[in-house]
């Protein structure tokens, strides 16, 4: 089935400056690749997603990159702000396959630093 | 319109015991899919029903079942309990199954503490 890696677990960075987590997926079938944030106490929430028939997504400060050949995303947030510290998760799943349910990473728990 | 909505909130159990969590989707969405959180874990899929079936599994052992009813509620179910079952226990729905339209609706999740 499809395995989701997510990378950095941890990464702090200061108000203003950018921030990339990244992910790779296994399953070259999948199609849709999602990031939840989820604030500390609360649920996670859909921020961004894209599609395999895109390379790039933006939505103002944030954006997520997509490389089917090296099977990677990337999520991009610029601009840092102290309200973007929560923990980001990606996923990965091939609607119409064997796993049309999302597959998610571990987590990167991002912290702004102001 | 109302969010997804879990019970309970909070509980504690002893070692074998067993435990049953209810979710309500948001009205209209057909998808209830059921996720365990527990720290360095991430998200870990447990199950998706849709209409009433069971669409697809995770790597979980048997004393994890679920079902849904014709209105969409859905339970989960572990039974003997351990103590590695101790986590936030989170159910999402969306419209269709959730990696078909993307976006999953969470609920604020059941946290389940096995003593």
């Amino acid at each position: 089935g499809e395995n989701v890696e997510q990378h950095p677990s941890t990464l702090s960075v200061q108000e203003g400056d950018s921030a990339v987590i990244k992910c790779t997926y296994s399953d070259s079938a999948s199609n849709y690749f999602p990031w939840y944030k989820q604030e500390l106490g609360k649920r996670p929430q859909l921020i961004i997603d894209i599609r395999s028939n895109v390379g790039e997504k933006k939505d103002q400060r944030i954006a997520v990159t997509l490389n089917k050949t090296a099977k990677h995303f990337s999520l991009h947030i610029t601009e840092t702000q102290p309200e973007d510290s929560a923990v980001y998760f990606c996923a990965a799943s091939n609607y119409g396959g064997s796993q049309g349910n999302l597959i998610f990473g571990k987590g990167t728990k991002l912290s702004v630093k102001p | 319109k109302a969010g997804v909505t879990q019970t309970p909130r909070y509980l504690i159990k002893t070692r074998g015991q067993q435990v049953t969590l209810s979710c309500s989707p948001i009205s209209g969405h057909r998808s209830v899919s059921w996720y365990q959180q527990t720290p360095g874990q991430g998200l870990q899929f447990l199950f998706e029903y849709f209409s009433e079936t069971q669409r697809n599994k995770g790597n979980f052992p048997g004393r994890f079942s679920g079902r849904q009813f014709s209105n969409s509620r859905s339970e989960m179910n572990v039974s003997t309990l351990e103590l590695g079952d101790s986590a936030l226990y989170l159910c999402a729905s969306s419209l269709e199954s959730g990696g078909a339209t993307g976006e999953l609706f969470f609920g604020e999740g059941s946290r389940l503490t096995v003593l």
